[in-house]
């Protein structure tokens, strides 16, 4: 069982807007401001998407943006492409020995 | 650009030792600016971090509890590589091995290696 709960599955439609939560405790999602996200086609290993809570990597569309409130982040992608249909994982800091915690992943499909 | 090539046994026996590399190019692994870790996937187990190590001075290594007393991550500065060694493995420790670069997002990851443990 991960240590973060994401919802199992996500869809929408080109041009549209999804969001994928990403459930923690105070212990690693609320506790400090760094939450990432990652995409993951198949076949291929997971590509950063947003680090620290908001923050994009260079190269990585605005479509893509991240948010907190809480124990919970998300990750909001607008205007849908197909390209988006992948495996989206959170993963946090965490205060414990773990260091660091991935969420279970959510597959977005874009109908 | 800052690349990882990953290499090592895709098949290991129960019980021996999983040893995997992860050649930088790029970057140099005595930067002071960020961490060289480890993670494996499996359907099981989903993405589990294993571990990192990290040059501040000196370096450390951080590890994943449930892996501590099983697994090394050591930098080689000669070759500019990093790598990891994990003993006693079982089938359950049949997974997709990354290296990524990274502290509190990790922006370059390996290939990925296929470890196929067989018992």
């Amino acid at each position: 069982q991960s240590a973060l709960t994401q919802p199992p599955s996500a869809s929408g439609s080109p041009g549209q807007s999804v969001t994928i939560s990403c459930t923690g405790t105070s212990s690693d999602v609320g506790g400090y401001n760094y939450v990432s996200w990652y995409r993951q086609h198949p076949g291929k290993a997971p590509k950063l998407m947003i680090y620290e809570v908001s923050k994009r990597p260079s190269g990585v569309p605005d479509r893509f943006s991240g948010s907190k409130s809480g124990n919970t982040a998300s990750l909001t992608v607008s205007g849908l492409q197909a390209e988006d249909e992948a495996d989206y994982y959170c993963s946090s800091y965490t205060g414990s020995n773990n260091f660091v915690v991935f969420g279970g992943g959510t597959k977005l499909t874009v109908l | 650009q800052v690349q990882l090539q990953q290499s090592g046994p895709g098949l290991v026996k129960s019980s021996q030792t999983l040893s995997l590399t992860c050649a930088i190019s790029g970057d140099s692994v005595s930067s002071n600016t960020t961490t060289w870790n480890w993670i494996r996937q499996s359907p099981s187990r989903g993405l589990e971090w294993l571990g990192r190590t990290y040059y501040r001075s000196k370096w450390y290594n951080a590890y994943e509890v449930s892996v501590k007393s099983r697994i090394s991550i050591s930098p080689d500065t000669s070759k500019n590589q990093i790598s990891l060694q994990m003993n006693s493995v079982t089938p359950e420790d049949t997974a997709v091995y990354y290296c990524a670069r990274g502290y509190y997002g990790m922006g370059v990851w390996g290939q990925g290696t296929t470890v196929t443990v067989s018992s």
